[in-house]
């Protein structure tokens, strides 16, 4: 099945080390989330952007809309050991027929205390 | 904390075999979704329900069916379980709006723990 590209594939940091991982797509989309999930549960929301160029925040992450809407950045400032996780970006044309969800290949993210 | 539950949690059938997965919807929520989710992958939509019928459906086989029930709740059902249809299932509920102006938070989906299947 389709699924969007996601770099990098793993992170290994540092506790308060800052974080940046993106998604890209060859289709534009007019909504992007990007989720969180841990082992064995299911995906969690973090941010939804729905507007091109949008930046939005969640404490200590920040998120933005690609201008080209085929693109999305997620940064995590500060990181702290329970950030650990698998981060999933997703892409949506919210409106259409369903609210069905892209998914990225997934970013591992493993920060060393 | 998403107001989604699903069941069960785990379970184990073999091939040929058929499996029912259960998922309750969020509270106020009208929509749900299902995704397969293979190991070391993303979750991949298999379909959606709105008013008790399927509204979209990705690459997957007719074994693959679903319902949802007047209360939004839903079942997946899926038939002949092969091999590799071994994965977590993932219920998402989210709302969908009638009324014109939808607003942003309908985009939204919010997902369950899943039910991990195993298929030997």
């Amino acid at each position: 099945g389709q699924q969007l590209n996601q770099s990098p594939q793993s992170m290994f940091i540092q506790e308060g080390e800052d974080v940046s991982m993106n998604c890209t797509s060859s289709s534009i989309f007019n909504t992007w989330l990007w989720y969180k999930q841990d082992p064995g549960e299911g995906p969690v929301l973090l941010i939804a952007l729905y507007k091109a160029g949008e930046l939005t925040s969640n404490g200590r992450l920040t998120a933005q809309f690609g201008i080209t809407r085929k693109d999305s950045f997620l940064n995590i400032s500060a990181s702290i050991p329970s950030d650990v996780g698998i981060y999933f970006c997703a892409g949506q044309n919210y409106g259409g027929a369903t609210n069905k969800l892209i998914f990225g290949t997934g970013t591992l993210l493993a920060v060393q205390p | 904390e998403t107001g989604v539950t699903q069941s069960p949690t785990h379970l184990i059938k073999t091939r040929g075999q058929q499996v029912t997965l259960r998922c309750s919807s969020q509270s106020g929520h009208n929509t749900v979704s299902w995704y397969q989710q293979a190991l070391g992958q993303g979750p991949q939509f298999i379909f959606q329900y709105y008013r008790e019928e399927e509204n979209g459906r990705g690459n997957f086989p007719p074994r693959f069916s679903g319902l949802q029930f007047p209360n939004y709740s839903s079942e997946l059902n899926v038939n002949a379980l092969e091999l590799d249809d071994s994965a977590l299932y993932l219920c998402a509920s989210s709302l969908k709006s009638t009324a014109r102006g939808q607003g942003r938070g309908t985009g939204e989906l919010f997902f369950g723990e899943g039910s991990r299947l195993t298929v030997l």
